[in-house]
């Protein structure tokens, strides 16, 4: 069975522009969370989704970011426009249930620099 | 506020038993988590803990907690190369939220020395 995907695996990109990050979560999952984690520091939560609703965004930094979940399957998420403190590895993961004893499977993350 | 602290780095050789240590501040987390990174991968689920237990262990691995200090720590035993890889200590946040839905600490990096 395949796991948590997430493409790319690396991007680099200008100050200004648009990056769209993918995450395809295990088939099946209802649950699809959005992390990242910036250079040195913590691991932080971004946003959740329960097929296609917004569970909780709580952790979105600001509005030049948008994520989606059309049709309940696989996830984007969309910097526009990037500044510098955007740069980090954005890990997607997902979950078949919601209870806290249940494994959230983590993809490989995309490592976005914004030079 | 929510708080999860690790040490940063950890260092030992192989054969040895490793100690990683995580303190947290939210004392209505239900449950904690070790999670490890090896180069490269994703973030793999080694274990959690229920905030009623004191000690859980499975195989190589026995996770501690000291509710009344806010305290877990991981235990491996019989450090192997392949162990090397960074740990991260992860919370749930006390309004309850999903198990995905954490509060994790900046990781531990582990290293293994032959």
């Amino acid at each position: 069975e395949a796991g948590v995907t997430q493409f790319p695996s690396h991007s680099v990109i200008e100050k200004g522009q648009t990056v769209t990050l993918r995450c395809d979560p295990i088939s099946g999952h209802d649950n699809l969370y959005w992390y990242r984690r910036v250079m040195g520091k913590e691991i932080k939560f971004l946003l959740h989704f329960v097929k296609e609703s917004k569970q909780d965004e709580s952790g979105m930094p600001n509005n030049r970011f948008l994520a989606e979940r059309t049709g309940g399957t696989y996830s984007t998420l969309k910097v526009q426009p990037a500044e510098l403190e955007d740069s980090g590895v954005y890990f997607c993961a997902s979950s078949q249930y919601r209870a806290m004893n249940t494994e959230a499977f983590f993809g490989q993350g995309t490592r976005l620099t914004v030079v | 506020g929510e708080d999860v602290e690790q040490s940063l780095f950890l260092s030992v050789r192989e054969g040895d038993s490793s100690v990683i240590n995580c303190t947290y501040t939210d004392s209505s987390s239900t449950y904690l988590y070790w999670y490890k990174q090896e180069p490269g991968a994703g973030l793999q689920l080694l274990t959690y803990i229920f905030s009623n237990m004191d000690m859980k262990q499975d195989q190589r691995l026995t996770v501690l907690l000291n509710k009344k200090d806010k305290h877990l720590s991981l235990r491996i035993a019989d450090t192997q190369t392949g162990d090397s890889a960074i740990y991260f200590c992860a919370e749930t946040p006390g309004y309850g939220g999903s198990q995905g839905n954490l509060i994790f600490g900046k990781g531990t990096k582990l290293s293994v020395k032959p």
